[in-house]
């Protein structure tokens, strides 16, 4: 598996302001992925993170909320903007490693908006 | 009807039983399929990877899918507490682009009681 590490592993943000999670992943991979999971529910998928091109969004999720940019193949950030409390949740990035089908996730960013 | 379906639970078993965890989609189109065990405040881990009809086993775990009923099965031979975790089924879908995603279902809570 790709080894996928993320920072910073938790925050505790005010009402307002922004935050970047990086994701770094120890080998070239075909696709990243960004990931909500709030309280005792299922993985949301935020966008796709293209590589030297705009991000691809899902329904519900937009560019200027969540800005993402993907400067190369190994590496990724996620913006989260203008934060409010429903933004509290727990942030994760994934990979697709190349040659292979198969998704891994990072260890998570643990967001909480006050 | 959702993508991606499972029964939350809680799917509880003794200690050594065999524990089975099932999963129906909706789309035909879609070409892999895999399992994720999510321990509470942990990332997804991959655990299972399946995809034609018929079983797949790996140690304890067995994956099964029927691509004609749509459902896919992961079976845990002598359960041990330690598996007590959410486990999440996904599916790969690839489109006429290339594009894939993946979409998860909502996860089954299983307990291993001692």
């Amino acid at each position: 598996s790709a080894v996928i590490s993320q920072k910073p592993s938790r925050d505790i943000c005010q009402r307002g302001t922004s935050l970047t999670i990086q994701c770094q992943v120890d080998s070239q991979v075909t696709m990243m992925f960004w990931y909500r999971q709030q309280p005792g529910q299922s993985l949301t998928l935020i966008a796709t993170a293209n590589q030297g091109s705009e991000a691809t969004y899902e329904s519900g999720f937009v560019i200027d909320k969540f800005p993402i940019s993907r400067p190369n193949l190994t590496f990724s950030t996620l913006t989260v903007s203008n934060m409010s409390p429903e933004d509290s949740s727990i942030y994760l990035c994934s990979v697709v490693r190349i040659s292979y089908n198969e998704q891994f996730f990072g260890p998570g960013t643990r967001l909480t908006v006050l | 009807q959702k993508e991606v379906e499972q029964n939350s639970g809680p799917l509880s078993v003794p200690e050594g039983a065999i524990a089975s965890l099932n999963c129906t989609y909706s789309d035909r189109g879609s070409q892999s399929f895999f399992w994720y065990r999510q321990y509470s405040g942990k990332s997804p881990e991959l655990i299972m990877s399946i995809y034609s009809n018929g079983d797949k086993e790996d140690g304890r775990f067995t994956a099964q899918l029927n691509k004609a009923s749509q459902y896919v099965s992961l079976l845990i031979r002598d359960s041990q507490p330690s598996d007590s975790a959410t486990y999440l089924c996904a599916v790969l879908l690839m489109n006429s682009g290339g594009y894939q995603k993946v979409t998860f279902g909502t996860g089954t809570k299983l307990q291993v009681i001692p």
